[in-house]
């Protein structure tokens, strides 16, 4: 079975833009949740989706969006980029939003970088 | 709110010998989950071992396993007969058992880096 999948893998963007990154969860696995990775903040959690329906989110401003799509992928939208949104974005999904089938398994990443 | 702690940032050992990774975390809940991810230098995250905090068997994984300590909210790691491919960050995680809940997100402590020497 695939893993997930996230597009694009590397992204360079300047300040004031917007960005879309996109992810396509394992095969059945009705939960995405996305995470912010960097250096000084470490993994913080973003959002979580189940069946299309935002089920949890973290301490980002509004510039940080998502949507789940009726086939379970995911997209996240940031918009007004500023320079600390370099990260590395990383999605992972669960076949259950909790319970015992809620072990999250990540994808590769998406590396963006604001210039 | 839950918090992760791992108080080792970096780690190493001689390759076929064994090492532990330390974890605690803080919790009001008596219900949750613990995880133990592997970032290796791909970025990719791995997911390692998990433990149910209602099961009082330790979890595990092949050569890895878990020393679960709920009343001592610890959840160390051990590594047994390290190999190369070993070396990577350690992400010890926490997770509410919110089933249909709203706190299903991983909560994540700063991790250790594991070198493995040959």
């Amino acid at each position: 079975k695939a893993g997930v999948t996230q597009t694009p893998r590397y992204l360079i963007k300047t300040r004031g833009q917007q960005v879309t990154l996109s992810c396509s969860p394992i095969s059945g696995h009705r939960s995405v949740s996305w995470y912010q990775q960097t250096p000084g903040q470490g993994l913080q959690f973003l959002f979580e989706y189940f069946s299309e329906t935002q089920r949890n989110k973290g301490n980002f401003p509004g510039r940080f969006s998502g949507r789940q799509f009726s086939n379970s992928r995911s997209e996240m939208n940031v918009s007004t980029l500023e320079l600390g949104d370099s990260a590395l974005y990383l999605c992972a999904s669960s076949l259950e939003a909790g319970g015992p089938l809620g072990s999250q398994y990540f994808g590769p990443g998406t590396r963006l970088l604001v210039l | 709110a839950q918090t992760v702690t791992q108080s080792q940032p970096e780690m190493s050992v001689q390759e076929a010998e064994t090492v532990t990774l330390s974890c605690t975390y803080d919790t009001s809940e008596s219900d949750y989950y613990l995880f133990w991810y592997k970032q290796p230098p791909s970025r990719q995250m791995i997911l390692v071992i998990r433990q149910e905090a209602y099961k009082q068997q330790n979890a595990t994984e092949n050569r890895f396993s878990v020393n679960f300590q709920k009343a001592a909210k610890s959840f160390s790691l051990k590594i047994s007969d390290s190999q190369l491919g070993d070396a990577a960050m350690y992400f010890c995680a926490y997770r509410s058992e919110d089933y249909g809940g709203s706190q299903g997100n991983l909560i994540f402590g700063k991790g250790t880096k594991l070198s493995v020497k040959p």
